[in-house]
């Protein structure tokens, strides 16, 4: 099983930052096949990306993503108050599919 | 807009069955794969089971295989959950989401999730 292990746990930022989200995998992604959400208390997660960098649809470019071999990266720039939220990666290359534990962004 | 609504959460004692449902609303329900993923404050999210758009493929993940079955009624743009033999360790909220695709892991919609709650 493909382990993902997010970074850091807790995020503290002000409006108008920059925040870098962190989803590192315990081996190969096949086709980089990793996908993020977005997930506020109460409601059900949110899909922003897949394929690593590309955005969802209706999803704003404020949102981006990377991959550096297994380090794949979710980038949030000008941090609005709604982007709080607890934040996902989730690979879908492989069975089991898996989820990090997740990061909570607080701003 | 694509909705995906579930029910048949409730409390249910270890070694029962409980079948959830999801109704699906908004897009071609027979064209696309479906997933259960399940939430808990202590384990995260964990995918459970994927059938795809016509119910030939199923995956399950190893802990639930053999006690939790998937299925689907196109006709009726819904698809379910069996849950036999529950344990403790199968509380959470339960998460219905399409997949984007006939035959694709990914998921790109998620329905508001029922709350299965397994106590003695």
């Amino acid at each position: 099983e493909i382990v993902l292990t997010q970074s850091p746990g807790t995020l503290s930022l002000s409006p108008g930052e920059r925040a870098t989200l962190s989803c590192r995998a315990s081996q190969s992604v096949g086709r980089n096949f990793v996908a993020w959400y977005q997930q506020k208390p109460g409601q059900a997660p949110r899909f922003l990306m897949h394929g690593a960098s590309n955005r969802a649809t209706d999803i704003p470019d404020r949102f981006s993503g990377s991959v550096s071999g297994t380090d794949f990266t979710l980038t949030i720039s000008r941090l609005e108050p709604e982007d709080s939220a607890m934040y996902y990666c989730q690979q879908y290359a492989d069975s089991p599919i898996s989820f990090g534990q997740g990061t909570r962004l607080e701003i | 807009q694509v909705q995906l609504v579930e029910s048949g959460g409730g409390v249910v004692q270890p070694g029962g069955s409980l079948r959830l449902s999801c109704a699906g609303s908004g897009f071609s329900f027979s064209d696309f794969s479906m997933h259960w993923v399940r939430q808990t404050p202590g384990t995260g999210m964990e995918w459970v089971a994927f059938l795809s758009h016509d119910g030939r493929n199923a995956l399950y993940r190893d802990s639930v295989k053999g006690r939790f079955t998937m299925s689907r009624d196109n006709s009726k743009n819904t698809v379910f959950l069996q849950m036999n033999i529950l344990r403790l360790d199968d509380t959470a909220v339960y998460y219905c989401a399409r997949g984007d695709g006939p035959g694709n892991w990914l998921i790109d919609n998620w329905g508001q999730g029922a709350l299965v709650t397994v106590s003695s």
